[in-house]
């Protein structure tokens, strides 16, 4: 099965610009995941979709950030407007519908904001 | 939220040679995962071992687990060059498939 598609691979912005990360699923996987990965950490959770709806927002910063996922299928994530400290790798990540399963990780795209 | 401690951060060992990595947590948990991370690239799961599992195996990699001591180790035998990752143990909590990272392992396999 093709894996997570994820694009651009590189960003690189000034800061207060805005900037938009499309991805891609497996096809039939139901949650969708954003996560923000620092240099030198691990993955941070951003917001997760069930089909089209937000299961978990949390750690999402809705004053910059904003994501959507219509039609449960695609999604885009925006930063507007981006600051310094955005710069991270941008991972996706899809599974199927349920608790508890593998996540399947698309290959990122790296941002950098100067 | 709950997120996994690797330890150690850092291991450099001879192609050949086992590598161990332990990963420590804070709360209850449903089940915990590791992944692999190759430099530049997505994540990729390993190995899944629930609440209720001591011991999984998987190919070249050994998981434990033990809830008592809210640790997990993670095992590679015979290491290769190729097996140069980061690796990540992430916990899910009940209720939800949100997984919370640590910080990762960087191993470097020599030739």
């Amino acid at each position: 099965e093709a894996g997570v598609a994820q694009s651009p691979r590189y960003k690189i912005i000034e800061k207060r610009q805005s900037v938009a990360f499309w991805c891609n699923p497996i096809s039939g996987h139901a949650t969708l995941y954003w996560y923000q990965q620092i240099l030198g950490q691990g993955p941070k959770l951003l917001i997760q979709f069930q089909n089209n709806g937000v299961v978990d927002d949390s750690q999402l910063p809705k004053d910059r950030f904003s994501a959507e996922r219509l039609k449960g299928v695609d999604s885009t994530l925006k930063i507007q407007p981006a600051k310094l400290e955005d710069s991270a790798v941008y991972l996706c990540a899809s599974s199927r519908l349920g608790s508890y399963n593998e996540q399947f990780f698309g290959p990122g795209t790296r941002l950098t904001v100067l | 939220s709950q997120q996994g401690e690797e330890d150690p951060q850092a291991l450099s060992i001879q192609e050949g040679e086992n590598a161990t990595m332990n990963c420590s947590y804070k709360t209850s948990i449903n089940n915990l995962q590791w992944y692999r991370q190759n430099s530049g690239r997505g994540l990729v799961h390993l190995i899944l071992i629930r609440s209720n599992e001591r011991e999984k195996h998987s190919g070249r990699l050994r998981v434990t687990l033990d809830t008592s001591k809210k640790s997990s180790s993670l095992l590679i035998t015979a290491s290769r060059a190729a097996d140069t990752a980061s690796f990540f143990c992430a916990t899910a909590d009940y209720g939800n498939n949100r997984l919370a990272f640590g910080k990762g392992n960087q191993v470097v396999v020599i030739p």
